[in-house]
């Protein structure tokens, strides 16, 4: 089983919000994690979104609009991205990604639709 | 602004080798760790390495261990990334990105990329 397991899509229509999870393996501790959040458009490199551990501890990246959220649902062991108010340019992949033991490891990746 | 410009990519034949380079400007290169990530065509991102601000400590992906070393100029900003043993599967869009932390991954900033085309 992966480290962190992102879906593979995601559709919405402009104006809605989407809800991006990304969750740790069974046995990994959300809680411990500083879990980070990439943009990437088709053709273009990934753009650091957002770092989130805790409500208190969290980082939005240089820019980067505050309809851009992060959050969690331990319930599921899951990190979540929150995008409200979508617009037709938040069509994109997007990456969830921690450090854990001695390697950087990547969700799968979650493609959004707008649509 | 940071900026990222990487560069050494190309077409080489299986088993052999590249060096890929990425220099760094708009920041204090020596006071962070620098990340190395791939991407093979319509594929998802893998990390590949990391070294800390001073050197001293590196982090490598299972997948290029003991092929791949990544080492620092800090007098010059720049990141480099020596391939050897190239392997199909090594075929990428090379990116350096800036780290957060000091010796672990944790990219804030990325290059636009260097393609990697490993094939006989």
């Amino acid at each position: 089983q992966p480290v962190l397991t992102q879906p593979t899509s995601l559709s919405a229509s402009p104006g809605a919000s989407a809800r991006f999870t990304c969750t740790l393996r069974s046995g990994i501790n959300l809680g411990t994690y500083k879990i980070y959040w990439y943009q990437q458009k088709a053709g273009s490199p990934p753009r650091y979104l957002l770092r989130y551990q805790s409500n208190s501890d969290k980082q939005q990246g240089s820019g980067v609009p505050s309809r851009f959220s992060g959050s969690e649902d331990a319930s599921t062991n899951a990190g979540l991205l929150l995008i409200s108010g979508l617009q037709s340019e938040d069509e994109a992949d997007y990456y969830c990604a921690i450090w854990f033991s001695t390697a950087w490891v990547f969700g799968g990746g979650t493609k959004l639709t707008v649509l | 602004d940071v900026q990222l410009l990487e560069s050494g990519g190309g077409l080489v034949q299986p088993g052999e080798s590249l060096r890929l380079s990425c220099v760094a400007s708009g920041f204090t290169f020596s006071n962070y760790g620098m990340t190395w990530v791939r991407q093979a065509p319509g594929k998802g991102l893998e990390w590949v390495s990391v070294i800390s601000g001073n050197g001293g400590g590196t982090y490598y992906a299972d997948s290029v261990k003991g092929r791949f070393t990544i080492s620092r100029d800090n007098s010059k900003n720049t990141l480099h990334l020596q391939m050897n043993s190239l392997r199909a599967e090594d075929t990428a869009v090379y990116y350096c990105a800036k780290d957060q932390c000091y010796s672990t991954s944790c990219p804030d900033y990325w290059g636009r990329g260097t393609l990697v085309t490993v094939s006989s």
